[in-house]
């Protein structure tokens, strides 16, 4: 099984800036089956990203994914007062048919 | 616009069974979706649980195939989840959410979840 892990685990930033999050496989993601999530307190996860750098409907461009292989990068540009929130990288592997998420990134308020 | 909602008893007790359904508005349970369970418990990360197709194939968590039963029920666009022999582990927030098809095709899906419930709460009391 995949394991994925994200840093920088709380990232603070002031809004405007750039945020940078790193999420690290343990093995090859398949397919580049990478996706980002956002989620703030006491909603569900949103998707924002997925394949590594398709962005979903509706996200705004600052928002941007990149990376292959072991290693992806979520990118905020200029930081909106809306974007501090729990960052979630997801993959997908198989056999079997596995869904798996990283711990998360926190950016919060500087 | 496809959404969907969760809904359960809340409180389990150690040792039983949790039971979830969850419904789908503004659109077909039998559409070319999978449909997946997420759980999260409180103050922590996700966990995928399993996932179910319209046509009945199922394939779940390793870690929790022992005690997962997915199941639909077509006529009321409905899907529901069952969790045996739960523990204090199992407290969390259930969610469940939409896998769609990549683009235009039959076969490949995007291998994320575009479309998630609100989440319903089950906290496993001793």
């Amino acid at each position: 099984e995949i394991v994925l892990t994200q840093s920088p685990g709380t990232l603070s930033l002031s809004p405007g800036e750039r945020a940078t999050l790193s999420c690290r496989a343990s093995q090859s993601v398949t397919s580049n089956y990478l996706a980002w999530y956002q989620q703030k307190p006491g909603q569900a996860p949103r998707l924002l990203i997925y394949g590594a750098s398709i962005r979903a409907t509706g996200v705004p461009d600052r928002f941007s994914g990149a990376g292959s292989g072991t290693d992806f990068t979520l990118t905020i540009n200029r930081l909106e007062p809306e974007d501090f929130a729990v960052y979630f990288c997801q993959q997908y592997g198989s056999p079997p048919p596995i869904f798996t998420f990283g711990p998360g990134t926190t950016v919060d308020i500087k | 616009q496809m959404q969907l909602q969760e809904s359960g008893p809340g409180l389990v007790k150690a040792s039983g069974t949790l039971s979830l359904t969850c419904v789908v508005f503004g659109g077909s349970i039998s559409s070319n979706n999978w449909w997946s369970w997420v759980r999260q418990p409180p103050g922590k990360g996700l966990e995928w649980i399993g996932e179910i197709y319209h046509s009945g194939s199922t394939n779940y968590n390793p870690s929790l195939k022992s005690r997962v039963t997915m199941s639909l029920d077509k006529s009321k666009d409905r899907l529901s989840l069952k969790l045996s022999s739960v523990t204090a582990a199992d407290t969390a927030v259930y969610y469940c959410a939409r896998e769609p098809p990549r683009g235009n095709s039959n076969s490949e899906y995007l291998k994320a979840f575009d479309i998630w419930g609100q989440g319903t709460m089950a906290t496993v009391s001793s």
